[in-house]
């Protein structure tokens, strides 16, 4: 059974950058997204990105100037880097893999999801 | 942009049915996914493409989709599942992912 676990800083002053990794843990790592979505407190989830196996990567537009993902094969484990953060990024991020259905340049939904990294970025 | 849109709250008895509904005119076009959030914990998904039920997941849930609206459906509600429902799908044009807002489930 797949399980993820991700680790990263908790706490964050406003412009630097936010690193958080995510490893696989049981299961395959190729044929898949690699996901990142984050949760502000007390509102709805909003999707960040995802990677590949290759290294393609697919960003939310709103914040695709911003993101970085990359992915290390060798440790199944896959990365996210936020520059030039707000108190507006502050959320629990959820790494997730996302499931390729038929279109294989994107996945489609998202099972299983880590536990959630909680970043607060004060002023 | 691309909104799915949720009912903020359904509120039903134990044992009754609930419905909960997505509506986006692209998901005329695009397969509807949901996920329970339990206070506390990470999204887990329930139904995908629609009408499967994700592994380890009651028969009491089930999905449906007609037209642009899709459908998750709790018969039974039992108090466990009072919680935060979320549906996703994908903007295929832009390549993204899109949540709806959520919906809160609650066992009255």
């Amino acid at each position: 059974q797949v399980q993820l676990q991700q680790w990263g800083a908790g706490l964050l002053k406003s412009s630097e950058t936010l690193s958080l990794t995510c490893a696989v843990y049981g299961g395959s790592f190729s044929g898949y997204y690699w996901s990142w979505i984050r949760q502000p407190p007390g509102k709805g989830l909003e999707w960040i990105g995802e990677i590949n196996f290759r290294g393609n990567t697919n960003y939310n537009p709103s914040l695709k100037s911003r993101v970085s993902m990359s992915i290390e094969w060798s440790k199944k484990q896959f990365s996210l880097k936020l520059t030039s953060v707000t108190a507006a990024d502050t959320a629990v991020y959820y790494c997730a893999r996302g499931e390729v259905g038929a279109t294989p340049t994107y996945s489609d939904w998202f099972d299983p999801w880590g536990q959630g990294t909680l970043v607060t970025v004060s002023s | 942009s691309y909104e799915l849109i949720q009912p903020p709250s359904v509120s039903v008895s134990p044992g009754q049915t609930a419905r909960i509904t997505c509506s986006a005119v692209a998901l005329a076009n695009q397969y509807v996914y949901w996920y329970q959030q339990r206070p506390g914990q990470a999204p887990v998904l329930v139904i995908y493409k629609d009408t499967e039920r994700s592994s380890g997941i009651p028969e009491r849930f089930s999905g449906s989709r007609s037209g642009t609206t899709g459908t998750l459906t709790i018969s039974g509600v039992q108090a466990e599942d009072e919680a935060d429902y979320y549906c996703q799908s994908r903007d295929s044009s832009e390549d993204y992912v899109v949540f709806g807002g959520g919906t809160k489930l609650t066992a009255l």
